[in-house]
């Protein structure tokens, strides 16, 4: 069962680059999120979409843009990035919110 | 303001010993409350969960204690053992929660043989 994917694991960028993340699950999950994990800060949500065809800003969403572009995927968007975008994004999916499922993560570095 | 806390970033304890990591949540609304486990370079994964009617959830070595009027909670995990070593997050949710779950910073447990 492959789960939560995402596509890709690293990526470097520079500065003013845009970049989509991928993501697709194979669960049937009504749900799905985009979180970042920096340094000493958890897991914080940057965008979600309780259900195909809705998305809604979370705590940082600042600076991204997101489509749910069909029940299986949800792509996160940087349009111009930044250095405080450097961080780890998790993507993660889950039936009606509780229990949350994860992918393995997309290291990225904006120079 | 952070509405889910770990006060502890690292925690050292020994094999065969029980760890006891600890949260404190703020919003009086979340009503459901899960422990995450992460590995490097690994996504999060669901460990254990309890809702806010229990006081307590068991699965093998992992048991988590719910104290609403405190509220705080605590993941109990005896005997500890080397694959325990990892990151464990704390996290929350209110009314159902499609929303999305609240995390806190995370608690580095690591098992010394």
């Amino acid at each position: 069962n492959a789960g939560v994917t995402q596509t890709p694991k690293f990526q470097v960028l520079k500065t003013g680059q845009s970049m989509t993340l991928q993501c697709a699950q194979d669960m049937n999950h009504n749900s799905m999120y985009w979180y970042r994990q920096d340094p000493g800060m958890g897991l914080r949500l940057i965008y979600y979409s309780a259900s195909e065809g809705t998305t809604d800003k979370g705590e940082v969403p600042n600076g991204y843009n997101v489509s749910r572009l069909n029940k299986r995927e949800f792509s996160l968007r940087l349009e111009s990035a930044a250095p405080s975008q450097t961080s780890v994004y998790f993507c993660a999916s889950s039936y009606r919110g509780e229990k949350l499922f994860f992918g393995s993560g997309t290291q990225l570095s904006v120079l | 303001d952070q509405q889910v806390k770990q006060n502890s970033p690292s925690l050292s304890v020994q094999e065969g010993r029980i760890s006891i990591l600890n949260c404190d949540y703020t919003n009086s609304m979340f009503d459901y409350f899960l422990w995450y486990k992460k590995y490097p370079a690994e996504g999060p994964t669901f460990l254990i969960s309890i809702s806010s009617i229990k006081d307590k959830n068991e699965d093998g070595r992992f048991t988590v204690f719910l104290n609403k009027s405190a509220k705080h909670l605590s993941l109990h995990i005896v005997p500890s053992q080397p694959g325990d070593s990892a990151v464990y997050f704390c996290a929350a949710l209110s009314g159902g929660g499609a929303d999305g779950l609240t995390f806190g910073k995370g608690t580095h447990l690591i098992i010394q043989p």
